[in-house]
């Protein structure tokens, strides 16, 4: 089974509107955290944000946070206000109990239109 | 702060050759990982060093890749003899010791074994 999955191989949005990114996960270790990276056509990967299992409110860093809903294993990204420059690639990552490792989804394709 | 950084950024090679990667961590980070993204799939974790010590080496595909990490600084990783089914990129990663949250990217090295 997939542990992480991206169902949105492509998203579209217009510049300076919101959009989400959905992540779903799959782990029985009660211990874990979740990450989102963005990958620009420059190739780097970029860390984005952080939910640990244990974090009792939803993490934010500026423009991102993560509508984090534990019962539905699902970690979705929220980009508000978008920019041209966050068109990139988005993975979605987990990492489970003590290991170090992290395990990621596919992907999604995101594309600001002006 | 330098961030990671890896060599080459583009490689080109005859399948049956042999190529080096290597990877330089941030400065004081213990933990170094590698990982690689095969066209089309998930970024897949290959292995872990703690310092020098391989931590964790359950993501290598084969025998055919040899990674060291010799003083615990920067890091490559052998592929000897290439196979087509090598191409892809591959990614570095390094976090600090105590770290339990993101680990930094370098911008990959893309393999192209042809």
């Amino acid at each position: 089974a997939q542990k992480i999955t991206q169902t949105q191989p492509g998203m579209f949005v217009q510049e300076k509107e919101a959009v989400t990114l959905d992540c779903t996960y799959d782990t029985s270790d009660p211990s874990y955290g979740l990450f989102w990276y963005k990958q620009p056509s420059s190739g780097e990967m970029i860390f984005l944000i952080y939910q640990g299992s244990y974090d009792q409110q939803n993490a934010t860093e500026g423009r991102y946070s993560l509508n984090f809903q534990k019962a539905r294993k699902s970690a979705n990204l929220v980009i508000s206000a978008s920019q041209l420059g966050d068109s990139a690639m988005y993975f979605c990552a987990m990492r489970e109990g003590s290991a170090r490792q992290l395990t990621f989804g596919s992907g999604t394709q995101l594309t600001v239109l002006p | 702060e330098a961030g990671v950084t890896q060599f080459p950024s583009h490689s080109v090679i005859e399948k049956g050759q042999t190529v080096t990667l290597r990877c330089d961590p941030i400065s004081g980070h213990d933990n170094l990982y590698w990982y690689r993204r095969v066209m089309g799939k998930e970024i897949k974790f290959l292995l872990h060093f703690v310092k020098e010590s391989k931590q964790d080496e359950s993501g290598m595909p084969n025998n055919r890749f040899l990674a060291e990490r010799t003083g615990g600084t920067y890091s490559t990783l052998k592929v000897q003899p290439a196979e087509l089914e090598d191409s892809g990129v591959y990614f570095c990663a390094s976090s600090h010791r105590t770290t339990n949250t993101e680990a930094f990217f370098g911008q990959g090295t893309r393999l192209t074994v042809v």
